[in-house]
């Protein structure tokens, strides 16, 4: 079975500052897609980055970046120059999709919180 | 575009009461998606459908709860004799194409449940 793991229940950040959040997975899939989402306090899950596993080059979107080490089989998300924005939940989440299933798997996720 | 819109966003019940919650996908988007999140845990998924079609349901998804898309748009999810497990946030996801890994799931807002 698919799985995620997120070890960092919570993390502390400077403003400006950069952040790795970790995510670890397990898939015996050779075919997957990595998700991080981003949750508020407001409960709204909003989408930050997608990494397939074909890919060849690491994703990345404006200040966010995915570390992405197949070998490992790590996901980790990077977040430069934070801002007190970026105070929230973090999930991980990888999509199971085959001919009986689709849905996304999370971990249990990291609260980031940034200070000035 | 408009996004996920579900409705209500929160909603206080007693123990034994039934309540219907509503999700209306990104317009043309053929997959819904309903998950559980309880505090401190990531979402759990509860089931999909691909337009009017109910694919797949978890075991979460006792016989009290019952989800329905009858014209491949909005989707309602209904909980009947509601029980004090049963508050949590409920999430709605849509995406556009059907089988595809690398597509994203975009989430709604959610329906906060409590259960007095």
């Amino acid at each position: 079975a698919q799985k995620i793991t997120q070890t960092q229940p919570g993390m502390f950040v400077q403003e400006k500052e950069a952040v790795t959040l970790d995510c670890t997975y397990d898939t015996s899939d050779p075919s997957y897609g990595l998700f991080w989402y981003k949750q508020p306090s407001s409960g709204e899950m909003i989408f930050l980055i997608y990494q397939g596993s074909y890919d060849q080059q690491n994703a990345t979107e404006g200040r966010y970046s995915l570390n992405f080490q197949k070998a490992r089989k790590s996901a980790n998300l990077v977040i430069s120059a934070s801002q007190l924005g970026d105070s929230a939940m973090y999930f991980c989440a990888m999509r199971e999709l085959n001919y009986n299933t689709d849905k996304l798997i999370f971990g249990t996720g990291t609260r980031l919180q940034v200070f000035p | 575009d408009t996004g996920v819109s579900q409705d209500p966003r929160h909603k206080i019940t007693k123990r034994g009461q039934n309540v219907t919650f509503r999700c209306d996908p990104i317009s043309e988007h053929n997959r819904l998606y309903w998950y559980r999140q309880t505090l401190g845990q990531g979402p759990e998924f509860l089931t999909y459908f691909q337009n009017e079609a109910q694919l797949e349901k978890s075991r979460l998804l006792s016989d009290r709860f019952s989800a329905e898309r009858p014209k491949g748009s909005f989707s309602t999810l209904e909980i009947q004799r509601t029980e004090q497990g049963d508050s949590a946030m409920y999430l709605c996801a849509s995406t556009g194409l059907a089988g595809a890994r690398l597509d994203t799931q975009y989430f709604g807002p959610g329906t906060r449940l409590t259960v007095l």
